[in-house]
């Protein structure tokens, strides 16, 4: 089946930190990848999306991603956090062979900062 | 910017009980969409729905679950007889046809408790 798998439940930070949330999927075709952020009580907002072409796409707020296909990873990354940064990030997959373009999100990684 | 806005915010209801959660996704949008996440999980997909018929839907989609565009704009998931373990946040989302296809907006959800 599948899955999108995020390894770091939560992680804490001090501000000025680098960080870098690892995502990895398990699907052996083409995809569509995403990175969702939902800051503290409010909703799902897109932080930044990998159609195709470069393989390291810049997102919202100073966040990055790289595709690395080998490995079939999305990882996000940001070099320095500011505690505004504080919130759930969902890393999200859509398999392009599903015609209804059903979006498959990780369990979430929790991010403090701290002042 | 255009916005998928969603009612009620947040509704108690009693086990057994019918729930109408409504949506209503952005104008121009094709594809319309149901998630929940149950309180510390992931974002679980429900179901999409595209030229007024459910195209996907997941294994948490049983009967007791349904989909409606009543009236070309609003968007609705109605459970039938609550459980318990429906008390999640529902979210809408929607996503525009052709390109940037793969995108979706979310709503800002709707929380339901159930007692």
């Amino acid at each position: 089946a599948q899955s999108v798998s995020q390894h770091n439940h939560h992680v804490i930070l001090s501000e000025a930190a680098s960080l870098e949330l690892g995502c990895n999927y398990s699907y052996g075709g083409t995809v569509n990848l995403f990175w969702y952020v939902q800051y503290p009580g409010q909703h799902l907002q897109l932080l930044l999306k990998y159609f195709s072409g470069d393989p390291l796409v810049k997102g919202i707020k100073g966040f990055e991603a790289e595709f690395i296909k080998s490995k079939f990873s999305f990882n996000l990354r940001k070099p320095s956090v500011q505690w505004s940064d504080t919130a759930e990030y969902f890393c999200a997959v859509r398999p392009l062979d599903s015609s209804a373009s059903k979006i498959i999100f990780g369990s979430g990684t929790r991010l403090s900062i701290r002042p | 910017e255009p916005e998928v806005t969603q009612t009620p915010s947040h509704q108690v209801t009693q086990m057994g009980q019918e729930v109408i959660l409504r949506c209503v996704p952005i104008s121009n949008h094709l594809y319309f969409y149901w998630y929940r996440q149950i309180l510390g999980q992931k974002v679980e997909f429900l179901v999409s729905f595209y030229n007024n018929e459910i195209s996907e839907k997941s294994e948490i989609f049983d009967d007791q679950f349904s989909v409606e565009r009543p009236d070309g704009s609003n968007f609705t998931l109605k459970i039938r007889s609550t459980k318990l373990e429906d008390s999640a946040m529902y979210f809408c989302a929607s996503r525009v046809r052709g390109t940037g296809a793969n995108v979706l907006t979310f709503g800002a959800g709707s929380r339901l408790t159930v007692l």
